[in-house]
């Protein structure tokens, strides 16, 4: 158990739809990072945050967006949803030092998200 | 060419066997992480390593800095070995802790 949890744990969508996965950080952590993995595939980096300020995004379109709150959870929001975005998508909270690199990251269970 | 290679991509061993798994990136580096994936999906975080070696139990991760290169050792192998794993590096070039993921490699430990 990492602390890390994510909600929810599968979801079933259609094209077109949107949807919204949240991840509860670990205690005392103030980054998250979202990753998206396909089936057979490592995790692709989707974004970050810091603070509730993006903080780095991978190579996805703008229909990919993202909120980290106050206590740090995060939201990551997907709109017209595409079959390729079927995907296990992965969230992991670490914690940084002002300015700098941070720790060890700890991996939520992942939401398992299939698009018809 | 991705800038992180694992291989092999499929391994499968005896109990009791010593395993090794390599990863070689192409990008300058500021830590690397051994990542341990089983079936569902959960993650957990082996080693985090930017110099040397480190050891836990049966399993140790090296790194060459110079040759870009590490590797991760399973000594005395078992069947609840059996899952990814996934070498991660964190590139010196980018700001946080965000992360480049190898392909993974799947082990079986037969009993």
């Amino acid at each position: 158990e990492t602390g890390v949890t994510q909600s929810p744990t599968h979801l079933i969508k259609t094209r077109g739809q949107q949807v919204t996965l949240r991840c509860s950080s670990q205690s005392g952590h103030n980054t998250v990072s979202w990753y998206q993995q396909a089936l057979g595939q490592g995790p692709q980096f989707i974004f970050q945050y810091y603070r509730e300020e993006e903080n780095g995004r991978g190579n996805f379109p703008p229909r990919f967006s993202g909120l980290q709150f106050p206590n740090y959870s995060s939201e990551l929001n997907v709109n017209a949803l595409e079959l390729d975005d079927s995907a296990l998508y992965l969230c992991a909270s670490s914690r940084a030092a002002s300015g700098g690199l941070a720790d060890t990251q700890y991996f939520g269970p992942g939401t398992r998200l299939t698009v018809l | 060419k991705n800038e992180v290679e694992q291989s092999p991509q499929n391994l499968t061993a005896q109990e009791g066997e010593f395993i090794t798994i390599n990863c070689s990136y192409s990008v300058g580096i500021s830590a690397l992480h051994w990542l341990q994936q089983h079936p569902g999906g959960g993650i957990v975080s082996l080693f985090m390593l930017s110099s040397g070696k480190k050891k836990h139990g049966r399993l140790i991760a090296t790194i060459n800095i110079q040759e870009k290169h590490s590797s991760l050792h399973i000594t005395a192998s078992h069947p609840r070995d059996s899952a990814v794993y996934i070498c991660a590096v964190r590139s010196e070039e980018t700001s946080g802790s965000r992360l480049t993921f190898g392909e993974g490699t799947q082990l079986t430990v037969n009993p």
